[in-house]
């Protein structure tokens, strides 16, 4: 069984601040993780995969997370806040010969002018 | 190319009507899924499809059935349409395994009164 816990459903930063959105993950097997992005009336785009290749994973617009298994944890990060990056963000997991993606229940990040 | 489309992009339902949301994909992709989003749930798998002609339940699939008779189209009905079933459904494919990236669809908003 696999599961992802994201805490914190909401997340307001002030604009040019740091953005932490924290993704904790539970696999029985080494996982491959996913940050997902959803915009207003859209639907989910991908910003970054984590597939055992290097453990800092960078992405689009300028956002990274680290996968650390000592921690059980895939963070994700941005230096500096931009308004655009208002939406709602989630992790997901699985592992290799799985077809499906478990999805954690999102966090919403509002950006402060 | 489209990607992944959706149709139709809303609805409103009476209790105990029945309807067929389409979804269909023009990336050649393998597998297709059914997803519901409801707040502070996440994304929840319906049902979803490992190939033409085959299809699976997922964490959701009580009170809906789904087919996939051509590779790029999945199909999700409702047979008694319930208020319960009030949310957004996101429709997504990918190539298959190793390549667990989904591609999603814009999302149907479907209320039933």
């Amino acid at each position: 069984a696999q599961s992802v816990t994201q805490l914190g459903s909401h997340v307001s930063v002030s604009e040019g601040a740091l953005v932490l959105l924290r993704c904790n993950y539970s696999s029985s097997v080494p996982p491959y993780l996913f940050w997902y992005v959803q915009y207003p009336n859209q639907g989910l785009q991908l910003l970054l995969k984590y597939t055992s290749a290097a453990t800092l994973v960078k992405g689009i617009n300028g956002f990274e997370a680290e996968f650390k298994k000592s921690e059980t944890s895939f963070h994700l990060t941005k230096p500096s806040a931009h308004m655009s990056d208002a939406a709602e963000y989630f992790c997901a997991v699985t592992n290799f010969g799985n077809e499906k993606l478990t999805f954690g229940t999102g966090t919403r990040l509002t950006i402060i002018p | 190319n489209a990607g992944v489309t959706q149709t139709p992009k809303f609805r409103v339902l009476k209790t105990g009507q029945s309807m067929t949301l389409l979804c269909a994909q023009d990336m050649n992709h393998e597998y297709m899924y059914w997803y519901r989003q409801d707040p502070g749930m996440g994304l929840r798998l319906i049902h979803y499809s490992v190939g033409e002609g085959t299809t699976a339940k997922g964490e959701v699939p009580d009170g809906y059935n789904v087919s996939r008779l051509k590779k790029q189209n999945f199909l999700l009905g409702l047979e008694s349409a319930a208020p319960s079933q009030t949310s957004v459904y996101f429709c997504a494919s990918n190539l298959g395994l190793p390549y667990n990236e989904q591609f999603f669809g814009p999302g149907i908003r479907l209320t039933v009164l």
